[in-house]
């Protein structure tokens, strides 16, 4: 399976834009990238996914690469309420079964300071 | 919209008991899963269901049985706990094509002693 591979920790200042990067250079054509967060005692939340092009939705932009071996996730204005565990993950829209799960790593811990 | 619902949300057992850990989704999905998160950690699955009937293993799998007698829940069951099990255990479901969003429950924290 591809792996991704991002920074453990990032700070940011409150009403700043946040740019958090994942290195992902096995990616297959069918992998999408998606992004989850997790806040504190909180089960993870959908943020935004992509494949080729760059996305937005009212949380964030998703850059990728032209090359798709890397992307960054796009807080345009950080907020307090924005400090979490941040993952990077690739989903096989056509993989088997066992390949449309999530494989989650450790993440990147966003800190927002005020 | 519930989404996704686990209970209950804290337990303690005792090594050697046995439980069940809940999980409903009111959004018709075909795809629903099992993780356990230990701290500082990523999240690692445990089995996962891709339609009512329809079972398998993820990556932790030992000690832990599944059902899945219908589309909405998919109960997770600890046969003999072990101390090793403690960990909060989160339950997902998402529809079955892989470019879809995936919504998580708020999690069991469960402690065996």
């Amino acid at each position: 399976d591809a792996k991704t591979t991002q920074p453990n920790s990032m700070e940011s200042n409150e009403e700043e834009p946040v740019h958090l990067p994942c290195n992902h250079s096995t990616i297959s054509g069918t992998d999408y990238i998606h992004w989850y967060r997790q806040l504190p005692s909180q089960g993870p939340e959908y943020v935004i996914h992509g494949l080729t092009s760059n996305v937005n939705n009212r949380m964030a932009s998703l850059a990728i690469a032209e090359d798709r071996k890397s992307s960054t996730l796009i807080l345009h204005r950080a907020t307090l309420r924005d400090a979490a565990v941040y993952y990077c993950i690739l989903r096989d829209v056509l993989g088997d079964n066992y390949g449309q799960n999530f494989v989650f790593g450790p993440g990147t811990r966003l800190s927002v300071l005020p | 919209n519930a989404g996704v619902t686990q209970t209950p949300k804290f337990q303690v057992l005792k090594t050697g008991q046995s439980m069940t850990l809940q999980c409903a989704q009111d959004m018709n999905h075909e795809y629903m899963s099992w993780y356990r998160q230990d701290p500082g950690m990523g999240l690692r699955l445990i089995h996962y269901s891709v339609g009512a009937g329809i079972t398998d293993q993820g990556e932790v799998p030992n000690g832990y049985n599944v059902s899945r007698s219908t589309t909405e829940d998919f109960p997770l069951r600890l046969l003999s706990a072990a101390p090793s099990q403690t960990s909060v255990y989160f339950c997902a479901s998402s529809n079955r094509q892989g470019a879809t969003e995936a919504f998580f429950g708020q999690g069991t924290r469960l402690t065996v002693v």
